[in-house]
Formats: structure tokens, C-alpha cells, sequence
């Protein structure tokens, strides 16, 4: 069965600091992965998304995320976080029309 | 561009009542999905619409929620005899759709308290 797994519900980390939120998946095929974002009384806004080609993909506000095949993993990380990255944040799988997403890390910026 | 909308931004309802949510995707996008979100939980799959026909109906979770769509612009979703565990945010997304079209846009949500 397709799933996602976010191990961490919440993470905390001080302005500054470097970050990394976990993301697990299960997928019998392909899969297309993607990282959203969503602040307090928001909906989701996307941060970055695979497909296929370089592993490595660039995102906007300065996050990237690694998809790692062998280990199922698609893992979110920023350099420097800032004070206006604290939100949830879901991973999400698919492979054809619906999207399975994970149940979410939120995250705390120390400051 | 205009992104995707939802009315009401907040509904408060009693326990027993019918509530009707509004869904106005982004213009020319074929696909648009339903979501729950209670308070502190992932997202919850609802409903697929591509165009105004439902491929996948399998995340309503009860006979008393139903949804509708005009051809490839606003969706419905009704939620009748609303009961107390129906509180939650209710999130639309609409994709342009077709092969290899898997990215999402979501609306701001629709916040229901059923009292």
C-alpha cells in the first residue's frame, strides 16, 4: 500500500541553524514526491517537487530536498533557517491522480 | 493569476444540520480534489473529480457526505446531518490535470465547527 511516513511531529531548531525533516515512503512504482509547506491559517503552498532526473532539487525559500531511492527517503533540508520558516510541513507521494501525504512535522524556530 | 478559492472562510453550524462548501478551481484546471484537515492531523483524502466525473470516490467517510462538480469549474461539497467529529478544515486543490500533471494548488481552506 502506498504510504508516507514523517517520523518527527515536531522539530525545533534555533534561527540559524541548519535543518533537515524526514520523509519515508512506500511506493510500488516511480514515484513523484513532493514537500509542502503551510503556515498558520494557510493552505499548502508547494516547496519543491521530483520527478525524475538530478536527485537534488532546489525549492523556493531556499529549501532542497534529496530523493534517495535505496532508502526511501525524500528528505527536506535548509542551510539557515529564519524565524518565518516555523509551519507544518508535508511530504507528499504519487504516482498517478491522488496524492498521499503524510501527517506532518511542525516546526519551531528558537530564536 | 486568480488561485483557488473556498467560501465560507469559516462556518459555524449545529449538530444535524446541512452544510454546503465551495470550491472555485483555478480556471482551465481539468482536475480538483477534496481534503479534511482536523485540528493537529495530516490530510485526509476526500474526493477526485477529473473534469466533473469522480474516478475516486473511496476517501468519503460516510454516505452523508457527497460532492459535486459543473463540468471543469466549481465544486460542491455537502456534508448533511453534520455531526460533531465533521469539525475540521476542508482544503480544495485543483491540478491541471491529465498524464504527468501531479502538481497540486490549494485553496485557503474552509474552517467548520459543528456545534
Amino acid at each position: 500500500a502506498q504510504s508516507v511516513t514523517q517520523p518527527d511531529i515536531h522539530i525545533t531548531v534555533s534561527e540559524g541553524a541548519s535543518l533537515e525533516l524526514r520523509c519515508n515512503y512506500s511506493y510500488g512504482a516511480t514515484p513523484y514526491l513532493f514537500w509542502y509547506v503551510q503556515s498558520p491559517g494557510q493552505g499548502l503552498q508547494l516547496l519543491l517537487k521530483y520527478f525524475s532526473g538530478d536527485t537534488l532539487v532546489q525549492g523556493i525559500k531556499g529549501f532542497e530536498a534529496e530523493f534517495k531511492r535505496s532508502q526511501s527517503s525524500f528528505n527536506l533540508r535548509k542551510p539557515s533557517v529564519h524565524w518565518s520558516d516555523a509551519a507544518e510541513y508535508f511530504c507528499a507521494v504519487t504516482g498517478g491522480d491522488k496524492i498521499i501525504f503524510g501527517k506532518g512535522t511542525r516546526l519551531h524556530i528558537l530564536p | 493569476g486568480a488561485g483557488v478559492s473556498q467560501s465560507p472562510s469559516n462556518k459555524v453550524t449545529e449538530k444535524g444540520k446541512d452544510v454546503e462548501l465551495r470550491c472555485d478551481p483555478i480556471s482551465g484546471h481539468t482536475a480538483l480534489y477534496w481534503y479534511r484537515q482536523r485540528l493537529g492531523q495530516g490530510l485526509e483524502f476526500l474526493i477526485y473529480f477529473q473534469g466533473n466525473s469522480a474516478p475516486d470516490k473511496s476517501g468519503l467517510p460516510s454516505d452523508r457526505f457527497s460532492a459535486e462538480r459543473t463540468g471543469e469549474s466549481v465544486s460542491t461539497l455537502t456534508i448533511q446531518r453534520t455531526q460533531q467529529e465533521d469539525s475540521a478544515v476542508y482544503l480544495c486543490a485543483s491540478a491541471p490535470g491529465g498524464v504527468g500533471s501531479y502538481e497540486q494548488y490549494f485553496g485557503p481552506g474552509t474552517r467548520l465547527t459543528v456545534t
